[in-house]
């Protein structure tokens, strides 16, 4: 069955730190990965996806994940962490069937 | 405006009642999905459709019923509110069934 484990539920950082939030996925098939912010109050939007090719994808806000098929993980990055960056990640993934699977998220704090 | 919107923002309605909470978008995307947000679950897809008058289940669709007359609505009815439907319920679409799904703002329901 597909599912998404994201194991971190709050991280907290350092503004300036560097930032990776674990996303692990289960899927038969060649997975179409995801990963979406959720600022309070607001829907999701998405910060980056991989369909296929590089393994490494950049998206907006200066993110990035590397999709790893040993591992089955889609994990999040970024540099330095920006005090706006503080909201909700959620990590998911589709494929051939209409639905995407989401992960439990993972809450990011930043302190000055 | 052009995007995805959902209203009411919040609602309070008492158990037993049927509720419907309201989905537009002016994409003419194909497809549209209905999830809930709890906490320690994520996001969970309730319902979605693949076109106008193609609805199918999710995850967790006991309790809720939707249409799709036309393509830019897609509304959900609760038929008898339950307390533990009590939750945020967001709406999507997306062009494609493996594409970027677009999120409304969401809706509070709390069910007493």
């Amino acid at each position: 069955a597909q599912s998404v484990t994201q194991p971190d539920i709050h991280i907290t950082v350092s503004e300036g730190a560097s930032l990776e939030l674990r996303c692990n996925y289960s899927y038969g098939a060649t997975p179409y990965l995801f990963w979406y912010v959720q600022s309070p109050g607001q829907g999701l939007q998405l910060l980056l996806k991989y369909f296929s090719g590089d393994t490494l994808v950049q998206g907006i806000k200066g993110f990035e994940a590397e999709f790893k098929r040993s591992q089955s993980s889609f994990n999040l990055r970024k540099p330095s962490v920006h005090w706006s960056d503080a909201a909700e990640y959620f990590c998911a993934v589709g494929g051939t069937g209409n639905q995407f699977y989401f992960g439990t998220g993972t809450s990011l704090t930043v302190i000055p | 405006d052009a995007g995805i919107t959902q209203s009411p923002r919040y609602k309070i309605t008492e158990t037993g009642r049927q509720v419907t909470l309201m989905c537009h978008q002016t994409w003419s995307h194909s497809y549209m999905f209905w999830y809930r947000q709890d906490l320690g679950h994520g996001l969970r897809l309730i319902y979605y459709s693949a076109a106008a008058d193609i609805t199918d289940k999710g995850e967790v669709p006991d309790g809720y019923v939707v249409s799709r007359s036309k393509t830019e609505n897609f509304p959900l009815t609760l038929e008898s509110a339950t307390r533990s439907q009590t939750s945020v319920y967001f709406c999507a679409s997306s062009e494609s069934r493996d594409g970027e799904a677009f999120f409304g703002q969401g809706t509070r329901l709390t069910v007493v």
